[in-house]
């Protein structure tokens, strides 16, 4: 069980334009959901907190006009990435709690490229 | 400023050695610990979590905490070239269920 998907696992967009990310939990329900972006050789870094029917929490000089966050169900958060730029090309990962646990299941990531 | 503080390696050990793995955290109210296993362009994989002192086993792995001496480690018996990868540390820190990962370790087991 906690398998957490997302789609698209890659995308290449042009400068300027918004992506779209969509992250499901497959089996079970997750209250909480978080988004995270990683540049090559470097570390995770927690862009936002979801919660399923409220705004997003985002973390320190994370843009959340640029970075758009929506929790509609208990197993679908997306992140849209607007007005994307080339410095925004990089791996996002999401991940879901499964309550009453704390542990964080990943999805696959999806690799952002902007032209 | 809450931190996870691990040493970035590489750790190289033969195969069929033990691996330890180490992590210190700065937040003593830390309840939630946990290991990610990382392979080079892919997503964290959950191995272990641990919320009280001692020593929990699971396979090959085995998570010992420390909360005294704010410590988690990570050991993995009978070590395989497929353990190669970055080991992330990760630490719950507050009633968002937010984790501090630290900025992993990077094991290489030589055949």
């Amino acid at each position: 069980g906690a398998v957490v998907s997302q789609h698209p696992s890659w995308v290449i967009c042009k400068s300027g334009t918004s992506v779209k990310i969509e992250c499901r939990s497959l089996d079970f329900q997750a209250t909480t959901m978080f988004w995270y972006r990683q540049f090559p050789k470097q570390s995770l870094m927690l862009m936002a907190t979801s919660n399923e029917g409220s705004k997003a929490t985002y973390e320190q000089g994370v843009e959340k006009d640029k970075f758009l966050i929506n929790h509609a169900s208990l197993t679908l958060s997306t992140l849209t990435v607007t007005s994307a730029h080339p410095e925004d090309s990089s791996f996002y990962i999401c991940s879901a709690r499964r309550p009453p646990y704390d542990e964080q299941y990943f999805g696959p990531g999806t690799r952002l490229t902007v032209t | 400023q809450k931190e996870v503080e691990q040493n970035s390696g590489p750790l190289s050990v033969p195969e069929g050695a033990i691996a330890s793995l180490n992590c210190t955290y700065s937040d003593r109210v830390s309840q939630s610990f946990f290991w990610y296993r990382q392979y080079s362009g892919k997503s964290p994989e959950l191995i272990m979590s641990i919320y009280s002192n001692g020593d929990k086993e699971d396979g090959r792995f085995t998570a010992q905490l420390n909360k005294a001496s704010q410590y988690v480690s990570l050991l993995i018996r009978d070590s395989q070239p497929s353990d190669s990868a970055t080991y992330l540390c990760a630490v719950r820190v507050d009633s968002s269920y937010k984790l501090i990962f630290g900025s992993g370790t990077r094991l290489l087991v030589r055949p």
